[in-house]
């Protein structure tokens, strides 16, 4: 079965330039996640979406960064205009749902660094 | 508000050796509780969820975790280690209600390092 979907993999931009990455979330799967991971702030929840509705971005650090969710197989995080602190790897994972909890599936990762 | 506390950063183990890694959580009900593992360059993997039942839990990989209530913890085992088990763990709760369902909140992680 394939897993989550990220891409690109990797990303070098300079500082200014507009960035999309894309996620493609497991087939089934109700809940979609953007993370961001750092060494100085390690994991941080971004904003997640259950069935393609935004229910929490409170993580989203500035207007710069927006997230949708047009259908229930994409998603694409935006960061405008970019900066040299938002150099990280971003993480997408889509969960099944019990209780009132997602099993979480991460995807492997866009490495994102600004010049 | 729900949290999760590793207490160790980075531990160092022989291979061959036994292994745990140590978790806390706090949460008003009860957790659903999931350990992952993360190698060099790699995204989270999952290693084992607890939602109920038994409270020993057996995963991926050779792992167990027990969760204990009476201590509020969620300690990974695993009684012989290889060196392919360097890596970065990450304890993680369930967050429950409201507009938080779904989410999880992570530990900050233990960094395994596996000597010859």
């Amino acid at each position: 079965d394939a897993g989550v979907i990220q891409s690109p993999r990797h990303e070098v931009t300079e500082m200014g330039q507009e960035v999309t990455l894309r996620c493609k979330p497991i087939s089934g799967h109700n809940s979609l996640f953007w993370y961001r991971q750092t060494m100085m702030r390690g994991l941080e929840l971004l904003i997640y979406f259950n069935n393609n509705v935004p229910i929490d971005d409170s993580g989203m650090p500035e207007d710069r960064f927006s997230a949708k969710m047009p259908n229930a197989s994409f998603s694409t995080l935006k960061i405008q205009p970019s900066e040299p602190r938002d150099s990280a790897v971003y993480f997408c994972a889509s969960g099944s749902r019990r209780g009132n909890t997602d099993t979480q599936y991460f995807g492997p990762g866009t490495r994102l660094t600004v010049l | 508000a729900q949290s999760v506390t590793q207490p160790d950063i980075h531990i160092t183990v022989s291979e061959g050796a036994s292994l745990e890694l140590r978790c806390n959580y706090s949460y008003g009900a009860t957790p659903y509780l999931f350990w992952y593992v993360q190698s060099p360059g790699q995204g989270l993997q999952l290693l084992l969820k607890y939602f109920s039942g038994d409270t020993l839990v057996q995963g991926i990989k050779g792992f167990e975790a027990e969760f204990k209530r009476s201590q509020s913890s969620f300690n990974l085992r695993k009684p012989s280690v290889h060196w392919s088990d360097a890596a970065e763990y990450f304890c993680a709760v369930g967050a429950g209600y409201g507009g938080s369902q779904g989410n999880l909140i992570f530990g900050k992680g233990t960094k395994l390092s596996v000597k010859p």
